[in-house]
């Protein structure tokens, strides 16, 4: 267990449904990460919180929408996607700080599947 | 932005024989390279970083080079078990949180 945890740990919905996924952390961490990864390409980094402030979103699509309520906890809330969608979503956290050249502790993912 | 590109995609190798995975990145900004090991059905772990002010690390079987010069940084497993088994993805750190990733190598050590 790396003190990261994720619900559900898969997800089917079509593309009309509203879901959203949970991330939890029990590290005392203050920055926390959203990444996609599909089959055959590198983790593309989604969105991060760092100290519950958005310091990053990589031109991701609007369907997609984050949440950070404190600093452990983060949510992705998913409105309409396309099957392009479907993919491993991963949560991590790290210490975070100006300076966040730390480690990353990932959770098991969420298995998406758009139909 | 930054760039990182990992080879080979898939290795194999005997049991016991070493494995080397190489990348390469494109900022020269970047200062922060962690290496990760995916088993299936997990997320990433670390297994090993290193950062831009030193040249190498080793942490028992595993290691890992740095060329700051040539932008290219290797993992390199030596003495290889079939528990090694897993993908591995090498990063990049470019600013404060953004960390890229290579494309990933799954390595297969055969007993």
């Amino acid at each position: 267990e790396t003190g990261v945890t994720q619900t559900p740990r898969h997800l089917v919905m079509g593309m009309t449904n509203k879901k959203s996924l949970k991330c939890e952390q029990h590290l005392g961490h203050n920055a926390m990460y959203w990444y996609k990864q599909s089959a055959k390409k590198p983790l593309e980094l989604m969105f991060v919180y760092n100290f519950k402030e958005q310091t990053e979103n990589n031109s991701v699509p609007s369907r997609f929408s984050p949440e950070c309520p404190n600093s452990s906890h983060l949510f992705l809330h998913l409105h309409t996607l396309q099957p392009e969608d479907s993919a491993l979503y991963l949560c991590a956290s790290s210490q975070g700080g100006r300076y966040n050249y730390n480690e990353q502790f990932f959770g098991p993912g969420t298995r998406l599947t758009v139909l | 932005g930054e760039n990182v590109e990992q080879h080979p995609s898939t290795l194999s190798v005997q049991e016991g024989d070493s494995a080397v995975i190489k990348c390469t990145y494109s900022d020269s900004a970047s200062n922060y390279f962690p290496w990760y090991k995916q088993e299936l059905g997990k997320g990433p772990q670390l297994i090993i970083d290193i950062r831009s002010n030193v040249g190498e690390k080793k942490d028992q079987r595993i290691a890992v080079t740095l060329n700051k010069t040539a932008k290219h940084f290797s993992l390199h497993i030596t003495e290889t078990q079939p528990e090694d088994s897993a993908v591995y993805f090498c990063a990049a750190v470019y600013n404060n949180n953004d960390m890229r990733f290579g494309a990933g190598t799954r390595l297969t050590v055969k007993p």
